[in-house]
């Protein structure tokens, strides 16, 4: 596609169950990067992949979340027993150059997850 | 720990105005420094990329530098349209990750 795509588009969930969010990075990126933003807040960075691998995951909050990304182009972050706090929009990004510091990242539109 | 300021939190000028939004981070250590845009309910569009060894980046209307000594970058808008309001955010990447700014709200007023 001529973007990353990330869906579904807006998730409501009740606490304690379990969630997927999916992302589409643009195609031939091999860099794949999720971030969290509350609101007011900047985007707070969870995990980077480099092709299938997590290259760093230090960012994840707590072992409720995980992310995978199996053929090197889709992910899916899942978050597990969600908590009301997990309430935020969850961004998708991906470059197309290795490491994470080194080139330019092309967002997605977000997907905002509510957790009642 | 590297942590990204922006200040002001929000700044509304009339249009037509030349206006600089601030970023200061506390690590020099960096790869380099980015500016994006993020409209309400919308994901972040890429401005400039600054590369560590560059001190500036043009695009159009907007000039973005970059001091690593002191820990600063600026961003400069001129002439401001409305359709220049939207929330900036500045980013630098050290390591593996990119550490974002909370962000300057700007508001044009036409």
């Amino acid at each position: 596609g001529a973007g990353v795509s990330q869906t579904p588009s807006n998730k409501v969930t009740e606490k304690g169950k379990y969630v997927e969010l999916r992302c589409d990075p643009i195609s031939g990126h091999t860099a794949l990067y999720w971030y969290r933003q509350s609101l007011g807040q900047g985007p707070e960075f969870l995990i980077y992949f480099q092709g299938t691998g997590a290259a760093d995951d230090s960012g994840l909050p707590n072992d409720r979340f995980f992310a995978v990304r199996p053929e090197g182009s889709v992910s899916t972050l899942k978050i597990q027993r969600t908590e009301r706090g997990d309430s935020a929009v969850y961004l998708c990004a991906s470059s197309q150059l290795a490491g994470a510091g080194w080139d330019e990242q092309f967002f997605g539109p977000g997907t905002r997850l509510t957790v009642l | 720990k590297q942590e990204v300021t922006q200040i002001p939190a929000a700044l509304s000028v009339p249009e037509g105005e030349n206006l600089v939004l601030n970023c200061s981070f506390t690590d020099s250590a960096i790869y380099n420094l980015q500016w994006f845009r993020q409209d309400p309910g919308k994901g972040l569009t890429s401005l400039l990329l600054i590369q560590s060894s560059q001190r500036e980046q043009t695009s159009g209307r907007l000039n973005a530098s970059l001091d690593k000594s002191s820990g600063r970058s600026t961003l400069y808008i001129a002439a401001s349209q409305p359709g220049d309001s939207a929330t900036y955010l500045c980013a630098v990447s050290s390591a593996s990750k990119i550490i974002f700014g909370s962000g300057t709200r700007l508001s044009i007023r036409p």
